[in-house]
């Protein structure tokens, strides 16, 4: 699997944008860059997937660089529910992909 | 729909014994995953159904662990002579196959936390 790199930990003050970033380069060009978070004590949770171009859903928004290498997670405005581990993961278009791998993401911390 | 359920959320149990996890997935996904997760560290993954069939698993789960999705529904997952490295949260995960296309979210349940004494 192609893997991920993303920094342990990062701090944001609550109401400005937060912007996580993720290495990936050995992506390949069928793969889709997915993010998860996990809140404290509970499973991870999706957040928002792209193969090219920038998405935007009501959680996040997530900017791809054009040669796919890296990509960035973008929170428009913390609020102390976003404090919460973020998980950069690559899945391939095949559709009979099953695992993720997950590395050990960013803790996100907001202070009020 | 509630989402992925899990039983039990806690297991204390002492080395050496046997422990069995149950997951519920959202009705009608058709993929149901395993993984784990210790302190500090992403998800593991650790085996994967397709309906019934047991498409892929990983190297971690040695031959004391054992999984079965008998129904196509809910999975269960066993632990044989626990050992305290298998102290983890385990987490079971669901998501549908989409016909044509890659897009396959997984939702994630609450998992269980398993202590081995």
């Amino acid at each position: 699997d192609a893997k991920t790199t993303q920094p342990n930990s990062m701090e944001s003050n609550e109401e400005e944008p937060v912007h996580l970033p993720c290495n990936h380069s050995t992506i390949s060009g069928t793969d889709y860059i997915h993010w998860y978070r996990q809140l404290p004590s509970q499973g991870p949770e999706y957040v928002i997937h792209g193969l090219t171009s920038n998405v935007n859903n009501r959680m996040a928004s997530l900017a791809i660089a054009e040669d796919r290498k890296s990509s960035t997670l973008i929170l428009h405005r913390a609020t102390l529910r976003d404090a919460a581990v973020y998980y950069c993961i690559l899945r391939p278009m095949n559709t009979n992909a099953g695992k993720s791998t997950f590395g050990d993401g960013t803790t996100l911390t907001v202070k009020p | 729909d509630t989402g992925v359920s899990q039983d039990p959320r806690h297991k204390i149990t002492k080395r050496g014994q046997n422990v069995t996890f149950r997951c519920d997935p959202i009705s009608e996904h058709n993929r149901l995953y395993w993984y784990r997760q210790t302190l500090g560290q992403g998800p593991e993954f650790l085996t994967y159904f397709q309906n019934e069939a047991q498409l892929e698993k990983s190297r971690l789960l040695s031959d004391r662990f054992s999984a079965e999705r008998p129904k196509g529904s809910f999975s269960t997952l066993e632990i044989q002579r626990t050992e305290q490295g298998d102290s983890a949260m385990y987490l079971c995960a669901s998501s549908r196959r989409l016909a044509g296309g890659p897009f396959n979210e997984q939702f994630f349940g609450p998992g269980t936390r398993l202590t081995v004494l």
